[in-house]
């Protein structure tokens, strides 16, 4: 079965950095595409960051140059490193495994229950 | 960049209700466009891919279409667990993907 597990997230004063972690299990992290999407209080989804099986990572504008996507693989675990927070990053954030049906084809099949980072002073 | 809307943004029905949400995009997507459902507390679900196709395990009461700009999402028949937000998404501006702003469907 797979599953999803996100930790990492509490109350972070604007400025500062969190990392979150998301394990999985069921199947190989290393193997798929793995993504982060949010979603603010009483708002909708905003897809935040994407790792492909190769290495290549790829990030929404709004956190290009402060969040980097990683992966352990002999953890099986995804990672967001988030820097320089702030307060409208507040939100739930989910990890999500991408597949793909043909090269743009790609869903969010699995998700995890979701992580809230609170960024307030 | 891609934006998508949904209309309507929310809508009161009731059980047996046929139920149709509409997504557009801002340029022709072709058929790369999933649709997904969120109940309150509750992470996303996976409804439709590629415009129509239904992914395993979701009741056949669910059903997509459209392609280019216009899509569809319909309910035959509103049962008391389709009461929901859902969202669509589009894949066509891969690795840069963008959801809908959700459509809440509630009880009449």
């Amino acid at each position: 079965e797979v599953q999803l597990v996100e930790s990492g997230g509490g109350l972070i004063q604007p400025g500062g950095s969190l990392r979150l972690s998301c394990a999985a299990s069921g199947f190989t992290v290393s193997s798929n595409y793995m993504s982060w999407v949010r979603q603010a209080p009483g708002k909708g989804l905003e897809w935040v960051s994407v790792i492909y099986s190769g290495g290549s990572t790829y990030y929404a504008d709004s956190v290009k140059g402060r969040f980097t996507i990683s992966r352990d693989n002999s953890k099986n675990t995804l990672y967001l490193q988030m820097n320089s927070l702030r307060a409208e990053d507040t939100a739930v954030y989910y990890c999500a495994s991408a597949n793909y049906y043909d090269s743009s084809g790609i869903l969010f099949d699995y998700w995890g229950q979701g992580t809230l980072v609170t960024v307030s002073s | 960049d891609i934006q998508m809307t949904q209309s309507p943004s929310s809508l009161s029905a009731s059980v047996g209700d046929r139920v149709t949400i509409t997504c557009r995009a801002s340029q022709s997507i072709s058929s790369y466009l999933n649709w997904y459902q969120q109940k309150p507390g509750k992470a996303p679900k996976l409804l439709i891919y590629a415009a129509s196709s239904l992914q395993s395990g979701v009741p056949s009461r669910f059903s997509g279409s459209g392609s280019g700009t216009d899509f569809t999402l319909t309910i035959s028949s509103l049962q008391p667990e389709d009461f929901a937000t859902y969202y669509c998404q589009q894949s066509y501006s891969t690795p840069i993907f963008t959801f809908g702003p959700g459509t809440k469907v509630d009880i009449k």
